[in-house]
């Protein structure tokens, strides 16, 4: 069983389009996270929900949109996508912010 | 504010060779500290996690951690070098309450 789930693995989309990257996990956890790792690794957190509700929003541009439907799946909307937006994005889950978290697979996201 | 310092971005060994990746923070209040495993193309995988128990702290795959308050470090050792051991590895920091804080992460490279 797969404990923290993203959908796709792999995106590859043109400058300007819009796309959403999916992630559930099944733990049970109240606290869901948006890393976004550039291609020198460096890990920068985007956004953390706890219970649905936003709790952290980091310093990141209008165009992404993350949106918890319920406490089980984070999803992150992506609009009008630029070339700097190429990464691997990872969801991660937590019983309690600040404790240990447990990462999904990772969904590379490539803009051309 | 919390933050982490990897000391070498790159680490290489030999197989069979001790390991020791540093890792030194700053907190203002009793920190929780992570080590998490990243191998290629998958997501971060939790490998020892410290929350002010026992200062010397074991985790899978042979890895063990040292809080050290006075040194503020928090170095991932390993007795013996295994090839599967070549990831990337990351530092964490967290006072229990917001988020985690990661280091830049550190590549470690092992020799046949």
């Amino acid at each position: 069983d797969t404990a923290v789930s993203q959908t796709p693995k792999y995106l590859v989309t043109q400058m300007g389009n819009d796309k959403s990257i999916k992630c559930e996990q099944n733990l049970g956890h109240d606290t869901m996270y948006w890393y976004k790792q550039d291609s020198k690794k460096f890990l920068k957190i985007m956004f953390s929900y706890n219970n649905k509700e936003l709790i952290i929003n980091e310093t990141v541009p209008n165009r992404f949109s993350p949106k918890s439907p319920d406490k089980a799946h984070l999803n992150l909307h992506i609009n009008s996508l630029e070339l700097g937006d190429s990464a691997v994005y990872f969801c991660a889950s937590s019983v309690l912010q600040g404790g240990e978290q447990y990462f999904g697979p990772g969904t590379r996201l490539t803009v051309t | 504010a919390q933050s982490v310092t990897q000391l070498g971005s790159h680490v290489s060994v030999s197989e069979g060779a001790l390991v020791l990746l540093r890792c030194n923070y700053s907190s203002s209040v009793p920190p929780y500290l992570f080590w998490y495993v990243q191998y290629p193309n998958q997501g971060l995988q939790l490998l020892l996690k410290y929350t002010s128990a026992a200062t010397l702290v074991k985790g899978i795959n042979g890895f063990e951690a040292e809080f050290k308050k006075s040194e503020t470090s928090f170095h991932l050792t390993k007795p013996s070098a295994h090839m599967s051991d070549a990831a990337e590895y990351f530092c964490a920091v967290s006072d229990g309450a917001q988020k985690l804080v990661f280091g830049q992460g550190t590549r470690l490279t092992i020799n046949p």
